[in-house]
């Protein structure tokens, strides 16, 4: 089946500093990968659309400017989170369209920030 | 605001079938519904989707009400394995477009 591989699984970094997350599509192309956002024991929020080749749509109430979306190839959509505060501290997940099989979603990315 | 609504909890024995409710008053004729299940610290699961008739696959039954403003999720046998959040959502189909989310139902199963 469809395989999505997200990276790193668990990150710490500093307030202040950025933070890269990869999204993979392994093994089919995703021409539109979508980021959630996760905190503790509430639902999935969907933060952003990235598009293959184009600007990312974001949710109203996502800061654009402090989650860059990057969608360079068939396979591959990064989600920085640009200095980052606590507040920002979340489990962020990506997701992909996989054609008949609905969404395949990456294991989840788990952000601290100290 | 989200646009399923589902039962917060739910508790079974295990090997006994489960019925998740969910509805979804303001599908549009051209949504699919979807069910997907969470475990802890991890990204969610497709289990099932559909947009008119009943569906099955090797993990469970999908059961759309004929208006199709709600469906059910069955589990045939439930193991301790099926313990997790569960999630619906109605979506148009093409994939475009991102989930959006209700609460889900937390699922528990005992032994």
């Amino acid at each position: 089946g469809a395989v999505v591989s997200q990276h790193p699984s668990r990150v710490i970094c500093k307030s202040g500093t950025s933070v890269k997350i990869e999204c993979r599509s392994l093994d089919f192309q995703a021409t539109t990968m979508f980021w959630y956002r996760q905190f503790p024991k509430q639902s999935l929020m969907l933060m952003a659309t990235s598009n293959e080749g184009s600007k990312a749509t974001y949710e109203q109430g996502v800061e654009k400017d402090k989650f860059l979306i990057n969608h360079a190839s068939l396979t591959l959509s990064t989600l920085t989170v640009t200095s980052a505060h606590p507040e920002d501290s979340s489990f962020y997940i990506c997701s992909a369209s996989s054609g008949g099989y609905g969404y395949t979603f990456g294991s989840g990315t788990r952000l601290t920030v100290v | 605001d989200a646009k399923t609504t589902q039962p917060n909890s739910m508790e079974s024995n295990e090997e006994e079938p489960v019925h998740l409710p969910c509805n979804h008053s303001t599908i549009s004729g051209t949504d699919y519904i979807h069910w997907y299940r969470q475990l802890p610290s991890q990204g969610p699961e497709y289990v099932i989707h559909g947009l008119t008739s009943n569906v099955n696959n090797r993990m469970a039954s999908l059961a759309i009400a004929e208006d199709r403003k709600s469906s059910t999720l069955i589990l045939h046998r439930a193991t301790l394995r099926d313990a997790a959040v569960y999630y619906c959502a109605h979506i148009p189909g093409g994939g475009a477009d991102g989930l959006t989310f209700g609460k889900g139902t937390h699922l528990i199963i005992q032994p």
